[in-house]
């Protein structure tokens, strides 16, 4: 039974462009959660969906951040115009409901 | 908001038990997690204890919950090398049950 997916593991991006981070749940999980890291710093919630739906995006940032949990296929977190700040590591977690949530390897963002 | 804080640092020789300490504030966390991140590493799940519980043991890990005080304790007995890593303790709370990480704890063993 794979565990929870998450690709691609590290992403270099130049100012301005888009990052595409993708996350697929472990097999029989339907929620969703994405956290940030910021070098030293520990994990901070971001968003959390369900298969269609945003439930949860109190730790988003107004702008440029947006994310998806489609029917078919993994759940999206899309940067747009990416700013050296959003360097970091992003991780999803998953669960079968409100329990236990198992994360991710991470995908670590280097803006230039 | 919640929040949850850990001491930033440990050192401890091999063999001896190691005690990683987390406070947090918020009364209404249902669960309490500890989880390790090795370098370059995702988060791994190493236990967990429910709200209405004061010690949980699980091979060498033993957690001590004091709701009182909304104090949470990992002890790590007889510590290797390769327990070497940070430790976050996190809680769920809230409609959505998003944990709240503490900043961690970067344990160092030392031969």
């Amino acid at each position: 039974n794979a565990g929870v997916m998450q690709n691609p593991r590290h992403l270099v991006r130049r100012r301005g462009q888009e990052a595409r981070l993708r996350c697929s749940p472990m097999k029989g999980h339907s929620h969703v959660y994405w956290y940030r890291q910021l070098p030293e710093e520990g994990l901070k919630f971001m968003v959390y969906l369900q298969k269609e739906n945003i439930i949860d995006e109190s730790g988003m940032p107004k702008e440029r951040f947006s994310a998806e949990f489609p029917k078919e296929g993994p759940s999206i977190l899309r940067i747009q115009q990416v700013v050296r700040g959003d360097s970091a590591a992003y991780f999803c977690a998953t669960s079968a409901g409100t329990d236990t949530q198992y994360f991710g390897p991470g995908t670590r963002l280097t803006v230039l | 908001g919640e929040d949850v804080e850990q001491s930033l640092f440990l050192s401890v020789r091999e063999g001896d038990s190691s005690v990683i300490n987390c406070t947090y504030t918020d009364s209404s966390s249902t669960y309490l997690y500890w989880y390790k991140q090795e370098p370059g590493a995702g988060l791994q799940l190493l236990t967990y204890i429910f709200s209405n519980m004061d010690m949980k043991q699980d091979q060498r890990l033993t957690v001590l919950l004091n709701k009182k005080d909304k104090h949470l304790s990992l002890r790590i007995a007889d510590t290797q090398t390769g327990d070497s890593a940070i430790y976050f303790c996190a809680d769920a709370s809230g409609s959505a049950r998003q944990l709240t990480f503490g900043s961690g704890t970067q344990l160092t063993v030392l031969p």
